[in-house]
């Protein structure tokens, strides 16, 4: 059974701040490493999808880093805007499933 | 494409009456996925469908709930009897079969109160 963490839990930031929150995953048999970004009321939507260690992807304000080998990426947003404001969840997927196992989110507020 | 189409998008029962949740996947995709959402779980796979075919259901909580998937274009997640710790949101969501590698879409959800 994989377990996926997310750190922190919540985040609250004025607008401007820039900030960034983890997932971890077991190393093993990686396959590959979802985000989503889930605003309230709304559906999961797909962010990122990330396969190779060292692997850099961007959107906009919002990038991500991978590492399998230690198992952890990072989310970052530049410059938080009011509309950043939703839960963001990792999915890790596993070579022996192929089925995302999901973290429990970031959920994440920006002030203005 | 519309997208992941779930009905309905609120439902209120009592407790022991059945309750149908439907899913309508994406044209094409042949992965179809049930998971629920709750506070205590977070979001957990119950159940995973591909070419119609049952793949996993491990993650059923128990013989209350069924799926099916008919057809390609369908599938319904049944609850009978529900009771009140069934509440929650049910997602459905789909794929095609290199989904780890392209990502998944998710239906709006269905959000269920069981009284």
């Amino acid at each position: 059974i994989l377990n996926v963490e997310q750190s922190p839990q919540s985040l609250h930031v004025q607008e401007g701040d820039s900030t960034n929150f983890t997932c971890s995953f077991p190393s093993s048999n990686f396959y590959a490493l979802h985000w989503y970004r889930w605003e309230t009321a709304k559906s999961p939507e797909a962010l990122f999808v990330m396969t190779l260690n060292g692997d850099e992807k961007k959107k906009g304000r919002i990038s991500a880093t991978l590492n399998t080998k230690e198992g952890y990426s990072y989310l970052y947003i530049k410059g938080s805007q009011p509309e950043d404001s939703a839960t963001y969840l990792c999915a890790s997927v596993s070579g022996g499933s192929y089925i995302p196992t999901f973290g429990r989110g970031t959920s994440l507020i920006v002030h203005p | 494409d519309a997208g992941v189409i779930q009905s309905p998008r609120h439902e209120v029962t009592e407790m022991g009456q059945e309750v149908t949740l439907r899913c309508k996947p994406i044209s094409g995709h042949d992965y179809l996925f049930w998971y629920r959402q709750t506070m205590m779980r977070g979001l957990e796979l119950l159940i995973y469908f591909n070419n119609n075919v049952p793949i996993d259901d491990s993650g059923m909580p128990e013989d209350r709930f069924s799926a099916k998937m008919p057809n390609a274009s369908f599938s319904t997640l049944k609850i009978q009897p529900s009771e009140p710790r069934d509440s929650a949101v049910y997602f459905c969501a789909s794929s095609l079969t290199g989904g780890p590698l392209y990502g998944y879409t998710f239906g709006s959800g269905t959000r269920l109160t069981v009284v």
